[in-house]
């Protein structure tokens, strides 16, 4: 079992619409979880942190459920720009004790006028 | 935030010959990383630089292939050496300090794609 997965989509949406992304972690002992944006050709840039309690930022909203170790993003009110990848993102303790983050492989958004 | 530049930005190269690649941060950062990132897959990590020491490296991935330096809090090279088609990829330099930013939060640089014919 992958230890970050997603599905790949390609997610094609118009403009205006809402959509969600879900993203599901094997490591139990995860510690904390993001969301990163990846445009085409570009680095990763963290969208947001993921909390237990859920949190929102602007359009963008993310849910945690350790139980089910499970995340999602939810996108409304899509816009032109939010087009790119989106990677779930999950940070573990390594065995040599130091924290590292595992990507997922990431959601593909294209967001049509 | 960090800025974290990356020189060369792209290159081509012929197999069985060596590509070393520079990362700069804008600030002393505790832990600096070098992953890779090949068409259509997610970022994998091959080490995580270690100032004045050895770097540590991922399952996968030895020195003799990809030696790497940090010489200082700001600075590290990765070599990907004897080079094949294989390693075409793009290699992406990242930075995390939990004095500095969030704890947790990572930026990377903005990537070296590496072709190799």
């Amino acid at each position: 079992r992958k230890e970050v997965e997603q599905d790949p989509g390609p997610f094609n949406v118009p403009e205006g619409a809402t959509v969600a992304f879900n993203c599901t972690y094997s490591n139990s002992a995860s510690q904390s979880f993001f969301w990163y944006r990846q445009d085409c050709r570009k680095e990763p840039k963290l969208l947001m942190s993921v909390y237990s309690s859920g949190n929102e930022d602007g359009r963008f909203t993310a849910q945690l459920n350790r139980a089910s170790q499970y995340i999602s993003l939810l996108i409304r009110d899509s816009k032109l720009s939010d087009s790119a990848t989106y990677l779930c993102v999950v940070n573990s303790q390594s065995g040599a004790g130091s924290y590292q983050l595992t990507f997922g492989k990431g959601t593909k958004l294209s967001v049509i006028p | 935030s960090a800025v974290i530049s990356q020189k060369p930005s792209r290159d081509i190269c012929q197999r069985g010959t060596s590509l070393t690649i520079q990362c700069q941060v804008d600030s002393q950062v505790t832990m600096m990383f070098w992953y890779r990132q090949q068409p259509g897959q997610s970022l994998t990590l091959i080490a995580t630089a270690n100032q004045g020491s050895e770097a540590t490296y991922e399952s996968g991935f030895v020195i003799d292939k990809f030696p790497i330096s940090r010489p200082n809090l700001t600075f590290s090279t990765l070599t990907v050496s004897n080079l094949s088609p294989e390693d075409s990829s793009i290699y992406l330099c990242s930075a995390r300090d939990r004095d500095i930013f969030s704890p947790y939060e990572q930026y990377f640089g903005p990537g070296t794609r590496l072709t190799v014919t």
